[in-house]
């Protein structure tokens, strides 16, 4: 099963980068690593996902590891409005989405 | 506006009364899928459904039911409730199975 490990919680300076890591050691070949994100007990939301090149949006990079085994999530300058759980989900067998328990980030000001 | 509804949005229930939370998308996604989020225990998906008249377990299925049986609508049903099934619950949908998935804001249910 490619599930993935995660920190349990990270702070991060408000104004500075913060990187959230994620293991997914058995991904397999095909599949997609996601990131989202959830405020308070709101849905979940998208911020990005790759598959083995490095992706950048507005919102985040993603940097994968050339083995895929690991990957990281960039936020570049971090905000008080970031503070967030990041779940780093890859498909599962079959067709499930596995988000597991995620990174409580915190921002500091 | 683009968006995935739920209802209700709170709801409190007894042990044993049957229940619906109906999950609706105007997006024309194929993929719908429900989760449960309880403390310590993250986000579990229940069910999930490819395509109309299509669906199959996540993983925590027991004690729950779905149909699809149009491509907007995925409800969740509780045949037989128990507090063990109080939760928060996410119904999403995407355009494909491992595409972006889009939230709803989520049904907040006790069950006494």
């Amino acid at each position: 099963d490619a599930k993935t490990t995660q920190p349990t919680s990270m702070d991060c300076a408000e104004g500075r980068a913060a990187n959230l890591p994620c293991n997914h050691s058995t991904i397999s070949g095909n599949e997609y690593v996601y990131w989202y994100r959830q405020i308070h007990s709101q849905g979940p939301q998208y911020i990005i996902h790759g598959l083995k090149n490095n992706e950048t949006n507005e919102m985040a990079s993603l940097i994968i590891t050339e083995d895929r085994k690991s990957s990281t999530l960039i936020l570049p300058h971090a905000t008080l409005r970031d503070t967030a759980v990041y779940y780093c989900i890859v498909r599962v067998v079959g067709n499930q989405f596995y988000f597991g328990t995620g990174t409580s980030l915190t921002v500091i000001p | 506006e683009a968006q995935v509804t739920q209802n209700p949005r709170y709801l409190i229930t007894v042990t044993g009364k049957k229940l619906t939370v109906t999950c609706s998308q105007n997006m024309n996604h194929e993929y719908m899928s429900w989760y449960r989020q309880d403390p310590g225990l993250g986000l579990r998906q229940i069910y999930y459904s490819m395509n109309v008249e299509v669906t199959d377990k996540g993983d925590v299925p027991e004690g729950y039911k779905v149909s699809r049986k149009e491509k907007r609508n995925f409800p969740l049903i509780l045949e037989s409730p128990s507090p063990n099934q109080t939760s928060l619950y996410f119904c999403a949908s995407s355009p494909r199975w491992q595409e972006t998935q889009y939230f709803g804001p989520g049904t907040r249910l006790l069950v006494l």
